[in-house]
């Protein structure tokens, strides 16, 4: 199975602070991951996937990066909405697996 | 409009069977494939396993002896039954569609008690 290894596992950041979250693959998934959401009480929802593509509605602020089988999800000027937890996702191949996630909270 | 949704019960008792419903609407079961996904309380996402769009279907390993997952396309409809539940399978269920998990239902808590 591929193994996800995501972090940081927590992060306290300051409002129009610049946010990176990486993923690091255990072996190629080419442009197979997304990034997701969870808001306290929500279902994940999708902000980037193919690695860099920013799903629909998705603020710019968002970006989506990879170097290797090293993924990021980039913030830039965070806002207060962008609290809650972020997991990675690889599509490459079956079983997916998940990052561990991301608690971003303001500071 | 994408939909899915979940439905099954809230509580099931210790060694019996969950069994769940995801009825989707908006796209077809034979383009896209649906995955299970849950979320035990307070901790991070675990794969459970998809219905592929042709009709195939492939598991989490940690679950496979456990777990299946079956579908009705007339229905638009895709089932996950999972025996031998513990207090441990207590969590938030969810089907999303995929490859992108772009669509998620609202998810199914469930939990194991007696």
């Amino acid at each position: 199975d591929i193994q996800m290894t995501q972090s940081p596992a927590s992060l306290s950041a300051s409002l129009e602070e610049i946010v990176t979250i990486t993923c690091q693959a255990s072996q190629d998934i080419g442009n197979y991951l997304s990034w997701y959401q969870q808001k306290l009480g929500k279902s994940p929802q999708l902000l980037i996937h193919s690695a860099t593509s920013l799903a629909d509605g998705v603020p710019s602020r968002f970006s989506g990066s990879r170097s290797g089988t090293q993924y990021s999800l980039k913030i830039n000027r965070l806002q207060v909405e962008d609290t809650g937890i972020y997991y990675c996702l690889q599509h490459y191949s079956a079983p997916r697996t998940f990052g561990g996630g991301t608690k971003l909270e303001l500071k | 409009e994408v939909q899915l949704k979940e439905s099954g019960p809230g509580l099931v008792q210790p060694s019996q069977t969950l069994s769940l419903t995801c009825t989707v609407s908006g796209f077809s079961l034979t383009d896209y494939s649906v995955h299970w996904v849950r979320q035990p309380p307070g901790k991070g996402l675990e794969w459970m396993g998809v219905m592929w769009s042709g009709g195939s279907t492939a598991y989490n390993s940690a679950l496979k002896s456990r777990l299946s997952i079956s579908r009705d396309t007339s229905k638009s409809q895709v089932f996950l039954k999972m025996n031998s539940l513990q207090t441990e399978d207590t969590a938030i269920y969810y089907c999303t569609r995929g490859g992108i998990f772009d669509y998620w239902g609202q998810g199914v808590m469930v939990t194991v008690s007696s």
